[in-house]
């Protein structure tokens, strides 16, 4: 299986920071990657979809990026909405892997 | 409009078989390139992908669930459908399930349903 390193697993964050979030493939998954974001008691939502599109209806604040194995998610400027959990998921591969979540908690 | 929603028996015992709804409206199930996938998460705990179903019947599973998954669609009514034997209390998860178009999986999710497994 392909395993989908993320970190950190936690983050305090200040509102108005750029925050970056990195998942590493244990592979190449190419550009398969999608990132989301999951709110307490929430489904998730997908905020990115290979691994640099934008998903519909969401800020031009989040962007994701590639550089080999590392993906990345960035949210500039930082609003208070935005504190919440981010995962990435693989689905180059089955079976469909995720990292282990990151965690913003406002400092 | 594409919605989603699972329903599930809310509690159950050690060894019994889980059986998992998805209801879901705003696309067909037979529209090329149309999946549905399963995906659970433990309280506190990360996601886990279970499984997919594709428009043409295609199935995937997880293999670390090992042979205790099945997966099902009915077109007609809209529905999908996951099955897990044989359930211990490392099975207790809120479960979703959410929409594969487009070559991008999940954009769409459902509620979840909370499934404990309690003797």
């Amino acid at each position: 299986d392909i395993q989908m390193t993320q970190s950190p697993s936690s983050m305090s964050v200040s509102l108005g920071d750029t925050v970056t979030i990195t998942c590493r493939a244990s592979q190449d998954v190419g550009i398969y990657v999608n990132w989301f974001q999951q709110k307490p008691g929430k489904s998730p939502r997908r905020m990115i979809y290979r691994a640099t599109n934008l998903a519909d209806g969401v800020p031009s604040r989040f962007s994701g990026s590639r550089s080999g194995s590392d993906y990345s998610l960035t949210i500039s400027s930082l609003e208070s909405e935005d504190v919440a959990d981010y995962h990435c998921l693989q689905y180059d591969e089955y079976p469909y892997t995720f990292g282990a979540g990151t965690k913003l908690e406002l400092k | 409009q594409v919605t989603l929603k699972e329903s599930g028996p809310g509690i159950l015992q050690p060894s019994q078989t889980l059986s998992l709804t998805c209801t879901f409206s705003g696309f067909s199930l037979s529209t090329y390139g149309m999946g549905v996938g399963w995906i659970r998460q433990p309280s506190g705990k990360g996601l886990e992908w279970l499984a997919n179903i594709w428009w043409d019947d295609d199935k995937y599973y997880n293999p670390s669930l090992k042979n205790r998954l099945t997966i099902s669609k009915d077109t007609s009514n809209n529905q999908a459908f996951l099955k897990i034997t044989n359930v211990d209390t490392a099975d207790t998860a809120t479960y979703y399930c959410a929409r594969i178009y487009g070559g991008s999986p999940f954009a769409y999710w459902g509620q979840g349903t909370l499934v404990t497994v309690s003797s």
